[in-house]
């Protein structure tokens, strides 16, 4: 059972364009939504993450969107740029298990 | 310095044998955790130790054993080495354990092959 399902599986957006990615869940005991960026080659890093009393959280391009009520959240790349081309995962944890459950990842591909 | 760092990065074996993956973090941090991502890049938690203590233990099969001398090293030793036992396995830390927004950091993963 995938608890946190990730979409798409890949994106290419052309540089300066909008890129998202949309994660639904089913627990609704998780209380933290973290994302992680991964570059090939390389391990995951944290990219932005929120808590599911907050609507949105801008940091820099990278803004998170959280409806609650629906069960979904997604990352948003303003003015993508080459350098953002990796793996975004978003996962999801609950503060009595410590445990990240991760969805299946996105790979994104800004072309110049 | 490297925070989180794994030894091999590359582990090429056969079908039946023993293998180990080291991992070390220099960050003072109390938990460490094994994930395993496999061909599609799908990540998966397979143990979690907090100072030296073993607090997270997925269904792995239990060919799979870690170690934690203390709390900066965590080991993974696999026996009878299997061909969907390939992936990236990747050690991570995290300062203290069940806090619900600690950041995992993670190594640049151990790539294993078995043929």
């Amino acid at each position: 059972q995938q608890q946190v399902k990730q979409s798409p599986q890949s994106l290419i957006v052309q540089k300066g364009g909008i890129s998202i990615i949309n994660c639904a869940y089913e627990n609704t005991a998780f209380d933290y939504f973290p994302w992680y960026q991964q570059f090939p080659g390389k391990g995951p890093a944290l990219l932005i993450a929120i808590r599911p009393d907050v609507s949105e959280k801008k940091e820099g391009r990278f803004t998170i969107s959280f409806n609650k009520s629906a069960k979904q959240f997604s990352l948003h790349i303003m003015d993508s740029q080459p350098g953002d081309s990796a793996t975004y995962f978003c996962a999801a944890t609950t503060s009595n298990t410590g445990k990240l459950i991760f969805g299946q990842g996105t790979t994104l591909q800004v072309k110049p | 310095d490297t925070a989180v760092s794994q030894t091999p990065k590359y582990l090429v074996t056969q079908m039946g044998n023993d293998k180990s993956i080291k991992c070390e973090q220099n960050l003072g941090h109390d938990t460490m955790y094994w994930y395993k991502q496999d061909s599609k890049k799908f990540l998966k938690i397979m143990f979690s130790y907090n100072n030296k203590e073993l607090i997270i233990n997925e269904t792995v099969p239990n060919r799979f054993s870690p170690k934690s001398p203390d709390k900066a090293h965590l080991n993974l030793h696999i026996n009878s080495l299997e061909l969907g036992d390939s992936a990236v396995y990747f050690c991570a830390s995290s300062q203290r354990a069940l806090n619900l927004e600690e950041t995992q950091y993670f190594g640049p993963g151990t790539r294993l092959l078995v043929l």
